[in-house]
């Protein structure tokens, strides 16, 4: 059975630092990754989606790399802004059907003024 | 393009009341699902339908039932309400193809007295 893990939880941040979002899954049997923002009361908002035959994708300040031998993703976000405050979810497609999909729990994200 | 949209967006029940959610799609995608997220407890998937005419049990299924008499409709009931149901609602849906990104509506709350 698929697990995916981010670590840590919660995350706080001065205005302008660069940081790194980890996401752990236990099959690297996947088809994809997909990274999701979440405000806070609202649903889920796609940031980047990474097929398993890639190991990045960007989107301006956003970086997503995927490491599929080692069970790994990372969101790296440069130069993080008060707006980019809000929890970060990793889902991963996986198993004999390509409708399986797998969340970790996220991590709360804070960037301080 | 409307994208995944639920209706109702908020909804109080008296315990043993019914409703149902309906979860509408216009981009032709073959699978949608219904998720529940607590706090603490992140995503956990309740039904699933991999095509019109389909329906299977996720992981917390019971005191739900769900229909997907049209690609593009995938409804989730609650026969009789209970507190324990008292949640937030989303509806996802994504194509068959193993690339497919997988899109959100914006929730529903729902509060079981």
């Amino acid at each position: 059975k698929q697990e995916v893990t981010q670590i840590p939880a919660a995350l706080s941040v001065p205005e302008g630092e660069n940081l790194v979002l980890n996401c752990s899954f236990t099959d690297s049997a996947i088809y994809n990754l997909q990274w999701f923002r979440q405000d806070p009361g609202k649903g889920l908002t796609s940031l980047l989606l990474i097929q398993s035959s890639q190991r990045e994708q960007t989107s301006g300040r956003l970086n997503a790399s995927l490491d599929k031998s080692s069970g790994r993703s990372t969101l790296y976000i440069a130069a993080s802004q008060p707006g980019d405050s809000a929890t970060y979810l990793c889902a991963v497609v996986s198993g004999a059907g390509s409708y399986q999909l797998t969340f970790g729990k996220g991590t709360k994200l804070s960037v301080i003024p | 393009n409307a994208g995944v949209t639920q209706t109702p967006k908020f909804r109080v029940l008296k315990t043993g009341q019914s409703m149902t959610l309906l979860c509408a799609q216009d981009m032709n995608h073959e699978y949608m699902y219904w998720y529940r997220q607590d706090p603490g407890m992140g995503l956990r998937l309740i039904h699933y339908s991999v095509g019109e005419g389909t329906t299977a049990k996720g992981e917390v299924p019971d005191g739900y039932n769900v229909s997907r008499l049209k690609k593009q409709n995938f409804l989730l009931g609650l026969e009789s309400a209970a507190p324990s149901q008292t949640s937030v609602y989303f509806c996802a849906s994504k194509d068959l193809a193993r690339a497919g990104e997988l899109f959100f509506g914006e929730g529903s709350r729902l509060t079981v007295l």
